[in-house]
């Protein structure tokens, strides 16, 4: 059992937006601005998206943002495209004795 | 560029060790941190542990304390991480990855390809 709970899945049509949510505890998401997205794709190296609650590295598109409120960290993905069809996983500092704890990470399926 | 590059698989039998390592190039080693994560068959990501590579100071998952080890050698940029008494469950695909703060794993932000280790009663 994950520390993070994220749906298993989620669905979209491309141009349309879809949003995941990462749940934790007020030891986690709720108390530090550290969440991150991964993205990634069957057989590859998870690929960083988001880092510090809404930061994107340099090289990723602004159709993803990140957003948190209370517990609750999201992700969200703006005109879909076939290509986003991944495996995303959140992250989140949680200060000791866990310090880092990932999410069950959510199958987006692109229509 | 960065580049994080991981030794081969491993096909271990229960009860014994492994040692996997991850050779950084494309930054000051120093000034980063490096992380590890697995990835069991079908299952989601999992921190494992972070490591200092300025001071060599190390930080585990409680579940794994005792069996887990890190270190770092800054005269070639490279990561180890050694893992214990393996069990069946352990089987996983391993990762290495950049911690861009020195301090704490904060966030990841290049990774390795991934060793994938099998353990086998």
């Amino acid at each position: 059992q994950s520390a993070l709970t994220q749906p298993a899945s989620v669905s979209g049509s491309p141009g349309q937006s879809i949003t995941i949510s990462c749940t934790g505890t007020s030891s986690d998401v709720g108390s530090y601005n550290f969440v991150s997205w991964y993205q990634q794709r069957p057989g590859k190296a998870p690929r960083l998206l988001i880092y510090e609650v809404n930061k994107r590295p340099s090289g990723i598109s602004n159709r993803f943002s990140g957003s948190k409120s209370g517990n609750t960290a999201s992700l969200t993905i703006s005109g879909l495209q076939a290509e986003d069809e991944a495996d995303y996983s959140c992250c989140s500092y949680a200060g000791v004795p866990s310090h880092a704890v990932f999410g069950g990470g959510t199958k987006l399926t692109v229509l | 560029q960065v580049l994080l590059a991981q030794s081969g698989s491993e096909v271990k039998k229960s009860g014994a060790s492994v040692k996997v390592s991850c050779k950084a190039s494309g930054y000051r080693f120093n000034g980063y941190g490096i992380t590890w994560v697995r990835q069991a068959p079908g299952q989601g990501l999992e921190w494992m542990g972070w490591i200092s590579g300025f001071n060599g100071n190390t930080k585990f998952a409680q579940r794994l304390q005792g069996r887990l080890t890190m270190t770092a050698d800054k005269s070639t940029s490279t990561v180890y991480m050694e893992l214990t008494s393996l069990r069946s469950d352990d089987t996983a695909i391993y990762y290495c990855a950049r911690v861009p703060v020195l301090s704490l794993p904060y966030y990841f932000d290049y990774w390795g390809q991934g060793t994938l280790v099998t353990v086998s009663s």
